[in-house]
């Protein structure tokens, strides 16, 4: 199996403060894991790649000092959103892919988080 | 960079009936193009996929075809159930990386 699993599902946090959301490959080892986010009745939209040992890479015009991405294992990735604002309110999902040159992505549950 | 058009955005049809939902991507690079079913609010599942040295792929009431001339490839589903209503992403695979299609929302009406 690949099973990928995210927390939490759902956070509310007042304008200001930071939100820790975490991703882990349960039963893989994942070099690399991927931040999506996607808005209402829209696509995923990638916002980086996070790279084991490394520093992440981020698409183009995703604030990397908004949105840090620790990827300190195999197994356990996290994004954390900093000083969040109401905008930033969206359904965040991670990816995880498994070593040896599969293109296949396992997705978490993902996170819905609302900023007040 | 990669651009993955999807359509249609949705898609109403009968119960027994056929869908199809059609991609066209840009990047004559990519070379691997999965497809992903999501609920609402639930994670995307992946429900087929195809790299680009095939040119059809079938599992049971779903297949993908690829036309790579055309940089096109599509998802039919047949004998469309109402348990299939979905939103559906294309998706293509570029530097590692996963574009996604802006979706469709497929309806089957009992």
């Amino acid at each position: 199996g690949a099973v990928v699993s995210q927390h939490p599902s759902w956070v509310i946090c007042k304008s200001g403060t930071s939100v820790k959301i975490e991703c882990r490959s349960l039963d893989f080892q994942a070099t690399t894991m991927f931040w999506y986010r996607q808005f209402p009745k829209q696509s995923l939209m990638l916002m980086a790649t996070s790279n084991e040992g490394s520093k992440a890479t981020y698409e183009q015009g995703v604030e990397k000092d908004k949105f840090l991405i620790n990827h300190a294992s195999l197994t356990l990735s996290t994004l954390t959103v900093t000083s969040a604002h109401p905008e930033d309110s969206s359904f965040y999902i991670c990816s995880a892919r498994k070593p040896g040159g599969s293109n296949i992505q396992y997705f978490g549950a993902g996170t819905r988080l609302s900023v007040l | 960079g990669e651009n993955v058009e999807q359509h249609p955005s949705t898609l109403s049809v009968q119960e027994g009936d056929s869908a199809v939902i059609k991609c066209t991507y840009s990047d004559s690079a990519s070379n691997y193009f999965p497809w992903y079913k999501q609920e609402l609010g639930k994670r995307p599942q992946l429900i087929i996929d195809i790299r680009s040295n095939v040119g059809e792929k079938k599992d049971q009431r779903i297949a993908v075809t690829l036309n790579k001339t055309a940089k096109h490839f599509s998802l039919h589903i047949t004998e469309t159930q109402p348990e299939d209503s979905a939103v559906y992403f294309c998706a293509a695979s570029i530097n590692d990386k996963l574009i996604f299609g802006t979706g469709t929302r497929l309806q089957v009406f009992p």
